[in-house]
């Protein structure tokens, strides 16, 4: 059974660089068949999509954040991550981990396997 | 992008009933690429439909998708009570991937 797992710090101050991580246990994190996914979620909010890895190292982001993420993969660990830089109080959410099932294109792809979120406040 | 806009906001309903909830896209999207998502309090939400009317593994068949264009629904064909959650739908025809803004459905 495929299992995702966030970690990182729960609080982050205005300015300073959010990071977290995601283990995924039951799987290959090197299958050519999927990419992996950030989706945050603001507190009684909807879903954001925040960007997308192959285990190639292949990205993609959402331009709404403005250049500010970076996903990074290591094979070795079976891990991938996310770092998201000048943070503000906007990006207080849920960041969840994700397995992504694409088909023709990186971008044809929706979220099969999810881990449980964790919160990141960004509060001084 | 595409924005998808959800209706209504809120579903109130009783367990036994048959629930209706509507996706609109801003543009076209591609019948293949619209998928639902169901999210309970606390939890992560879930993947019950892609391809805009395939249920995923394990998606129980009173769950159903249907639509293509502009519009697509899901529907819940006779509702158990832990059906009552929140529903996204996601389109991934154009990047980047964007998600509606959710319909609860609540216990009227």
């Amino acid at each position: 059974q495929l299992q995702l797992q966030e970690s990182g710090p729960g609080l982050v101050k205005p300015s300073e660089t959010l990071s977290l991580t995601c283990t995924v246990s039951g799987g290959s994190i090197s299958s050519s068949s999927y990419y992996w996914g950030w989706i945050r979620q603001p507190p009684g909010k909807g879903l954001e999509w925040v960007g997308s890895i192959y285990y190639s190292g292949s990205t993609y982001y959402n331009p709404s954040l403005k250049s500010r993420a970076t996903i990074s993969v290591d094979t070795s660990k079976n891990q991938f991550s996310l770092n998201l830089n000048s943070v503000t109080a906007a990006d207080t959410a849920v960041y969840y981990c994700a397995r992504v099932a694409y088909s023709s294109g990186w971008f044809r792809s929706y979220f099969d396997y999810w881990g449980q979120g964790t919160l990141v406040t960004v509060s001084s | 992008e595409i924005v998808l806009t959800q209706s209504p906001g809120t579903l109130s309903l009783s367990p036994g009933e048959g629930a209706t909830l509507s996706c609109r896209a801003s543009q076209s999207v591609s019948s293949t690429y619209l998928a639902w998502y169901q999210q309970k309090p606390g939890q992560a939400p879930r993947l019950l439909i892609y391809g805009a009317s395939t249920r995923a593994t394990g998606i129980p068949d009173r769950f159903s998708g249907s639509g293509s264009g502009t519009d697509f629904t899901l529907t819940i064909s006779r509702l158990e009570p832990e059906d009552f959650a929140v529903y996204y739908c996601q389109q991934y025809d154009i990047s980047p991937l964007t998600f509606g803004g959710g319909t609860k459905v609540e216990i009227k």
